[in-house]
């Protein structure tokens, strides 16, 4: 069946410092791709996305690649912030309307001053 | 703001009781779902309505029902509560394959 595994947190950075957050997934055909962010006490907001294979998503200083050949579509910063600190969930969806996300398990990230 | 509301934010009750959980679509949404969050199970999806109709169930427990209204509006109904229904309720309305979610209610069963 389709599923998604991130790494497990908590991942602790300082700011400034480079971020990745490793998620790989299992499915059948061409799924959409998602990255999720949750801050404390709030929703899930779209961090960003890719429907294709090696699309790059990007948004707020965050970028995505979905990889097909490995089945990867990690997430990266250059230089995070202490505002960044949230909990990350990779997802995907298979690519029609009308389907339910899958998540990961979520990655906490925490930036310290 | 994503434009999905829900209603209530917080809701504290006890074992056996039945609430329901409000959930209002982005405006033109026609598809909300419905998901779970606990510290155990992570995000989990319960249910999917499009303009009225179920479209597809999840890992739903029979005691947990939903229903959306002609104005899109969706409830989600739980009965028979136990100390493990205790988790954070999100809807979700979407375009294609894009979600936008609410900022969820947290059930609280003692």
């Amino acid at each position: 069946g389709n599923s998604v595994t991130q790494m497990e947190g908590p991942v602790t950075l300082s700011e400034e410092a480079f971020l990745t957050i490793n998620c790989t997934y299992t499915a059948t055909g061409y799924p959409s791709l998602f990255w999720y962010v949750q801050y404390p006490g709030e929703g899930l907001q779209l961090l960003l996305k890719a429907t294709k294979a090696d699309d790059k998503g990007s948004n707020k200083g965050f970028e995505a690649t979905y990889r097909k050949e490995t089945t990867s579509f990690h997430l990266e910063k250059g230089s995070v912030q202490v505002s960044d600190s949230a909990v990350y969930f990779c997802a995907l969806s298979r690519n029609q309307a009308g389907t339910a996300l899958i998540f990961g398990k979520g990655t906490t990230l925490s930036v310290s001053s | 703001d994503s434009g999905v509301t829900q209603t209530p934010k917080h809701l504290i009750t006890a074992t056996g009781q039945r609430v329901t959980l409000r959930c209002s679509p982005r405006s033109g949404d026609l598809s909300v779902y419905w998901y779970q969050q606990s510290l155990d199970q992570g995000l989990q999806f319960l249910i999917h309505y499009y303009n009225g109709e179920e479209r597809a169930k999840g890992n739903i427990l029979e005691r947990f029902s939903a229903q959306q209204f002609p104005d899109l509006h969706s409830e989600l109904n739980l009965s028979s509560l136990e100390l493990g229904d205790s988790a954070l309720y999100f809807c979700a309305s979407s375009v294609e394959a894009e979600q936008y979610f609410g900022p969820g209610t947290r059930l609280t069963v003692t």
